[in-house]
């Protein structure tokens, strides 16, 4: 079965700085790969995904994911990280028609 | 486009009682999923239904939970009696799966229904 891990509870970051948010995959074929972020009482909403073709994908609100598959990796990451990026972000793998989610990450910007 | 739409937002109801949890899904999409979202198990899925046919229900869990798509604009999540262990959100999302390489089922989520059985 496909699945994702994030091995960070929570990650923190001041504003400005760059920020990572990690992921990484286990899969048989070639993976789809996704992100999304869920803002407080708010449904996730899609920031990304990666399909095949450049391994570095740009996705909504200055957000990117590099795909590397030597690592079975699949990173978000941002510039320049702001006090509204703070959020709980999720990585998934699509499995069948299924989307099989990560425990989530939650980013904390501070200023 | 109003994207995927779920009614109510907010339910409080006491341990027995029926629970139905409403869903419109974005036109055109032919994919609807439910989940469950709670601290202790992360965000589940319940059951997800492909042209309104239900697909895979493996994480339905207990007779106690049904789900329906009459048709294409509409689903419920219906829990009866209801527990207080079913506290939790639930979201409903759709998608469409697009072709070839745009094949991708990127889901869209709506605002979730916070339950609370008491």
């Amino acid at each position: 079965a496909q699945s994702v891990a994030q091995p960070e509870d929570q990650v923190n970051v001041a504003e400005g700085n760059p920020l990572t948010v990690k992921c990484t995959y286990s899969v048989s074929g070639n993976p789809y790969l996704f992100w999304y972020v869920q803002y407080p009482n708010r449904g996730l909403q899609f920031l990304l995904k990666y399909i095949t073709g450049d391994n570095l994908v740009k996705g909504s609100y200055g957000f990117e994911a590099e795909f590397n598959k030597s690592q079975t990796s699949f990173h978000l990451k941002k510039p320049s990280a702001l006090v509204s990026d703070s959020a709980l972000y999720f990585c998934a793998v699509r499995d069948g028609q299924k989307l099989v989610f990560g425990a989530g990450t939650i980013l904390r910007v501070k200023s | 486009d109003a994207g995927v739409i779920q009614s109510p937002r907010h339910e409080v109801t006491e341990m027995g009682q029926e629970v139905t949890l409403r869903c419109k899904p974005i036109s055109g999409h032919n994919s609807l999923f439910w989940y469950r979202q709670t601290m202790m198990r992360g965000l589940e899925l319940l059951i997800y239904f492909n042209n309104n046919v239900p697909i895979d229900d493996s994480g339905m869990p207990e007779d106690r939970f049904s789900a329906k798509m009459p048709n294409a604009s509409f689903s419920t999540l219906k829990i009866q009696p209801s527990e207080p262990r079913d506290s939790a959100v639930y979201f409903c999302a759709s998608s469409s799966p697009g072709q070839g390489l745009a094949r991708s089922d990127t889901q869209y989520f709506g605002p979730g229904t916070r339950l609370t059985v008491l």
